[in-house]
């Protein structure tokens, strides 16, 4: 069992250029989230889904979009990418919503943009 | 002010010892709170997690909470080199959302 996938690695990508971050979790759970990693800010949550069809909003999503076809993936999308975004990249899932809800990281994506 | 705040480190403890984390959180209504250790490059991984007052231990680790000072701590017992990473408090919302501190990098002295 992989758990969660993220693809790719890591990426230099020129300003203005639409890029999409991939995400495949193979545990069957019913929601994902986004998380950007920045120096001294810590984990921030960009966007979520807590089941197939739905998303919502975090704390930083301007410039983000993402969609929910399906359980397993969850892509995020930079439409037009701006220096600002320069940052790791987390994809997680957990199981069920509940107050002992445990998500699960996947590998992370190193975004730079130049 | 973030909505988690972490003691911020760098915390330096030698070989043995006790190395101790703590974390604030702003949201009364949070419902849980989460540990997470993260070594350089790699992704967040969970300790333990804990919702109610008081101490839970999981072998080397204790995590305490006091919801009326809205505090959570992490105690490392007998601390190993292999212990040397940044830790994450995160704290769970009443709509199922974590919000993270900045975290807290501990260094272990062999």
């Amino acid at each position: 069992i992989a758990g969660i996938t993220q693809a790719p690695t890591s990426q230099i990508l020129a300003a203005g250029r639409r890029m999409t971050l991939r995400c495949t979790q193979d545990m069957r759970h019913n929601a994902m989230y986004w998380y950007r990693q920045d120096l001294g800010l810590g984990l921030r949550l960009i966007h979520y889904s807590n089941t197939a069809g739905t998303t919502g909003k975090g704390e930083v999503p301007d410039g983000y979009s993402v969609s929910r076809a399906n359980t397993d993936d969850f892509p995020l999308t930079l439409a037009s990418a701006v220096p600002s975004q320069t940052s790791v990249y987390f994809c997680a899932s957990s199981d069920y919503l509940g107050p002992t809800d445990t998500q699960y990281f996947g590998p992370g994506t190193r975004l730079t943009v130049l | 002010q973030k909505e988690v705040e972490q003691n911020s480190g760098p915390l330096s403890v030698p070989e043995g010892a006790i190395a101790s984390l703590n974390c604030t959180y702003s949201d009364r209504g949070s419902q849980s709170f989460f540990w997470y250790r993260q070594y350089s490059g790699k992704s967040p991984e969970l300790i333990m997690f804990i919702y109610s007052n008081g101490d839970k231990e999981d072998g080397r680790f204790t995590a305490q909470l006091n919801k009326a000072s809205q505090y959570v701590s992490l105690l490392i017992r007998d601390s190993q080199p292999s212990d040397s990473a940044t830790y994450l408090c995160a704290a769970l919302s009443n709509d199922y959302k974590l919000s993270f501190g900045a975290g807290t990098t501990v260094t272990v002295r062999a």
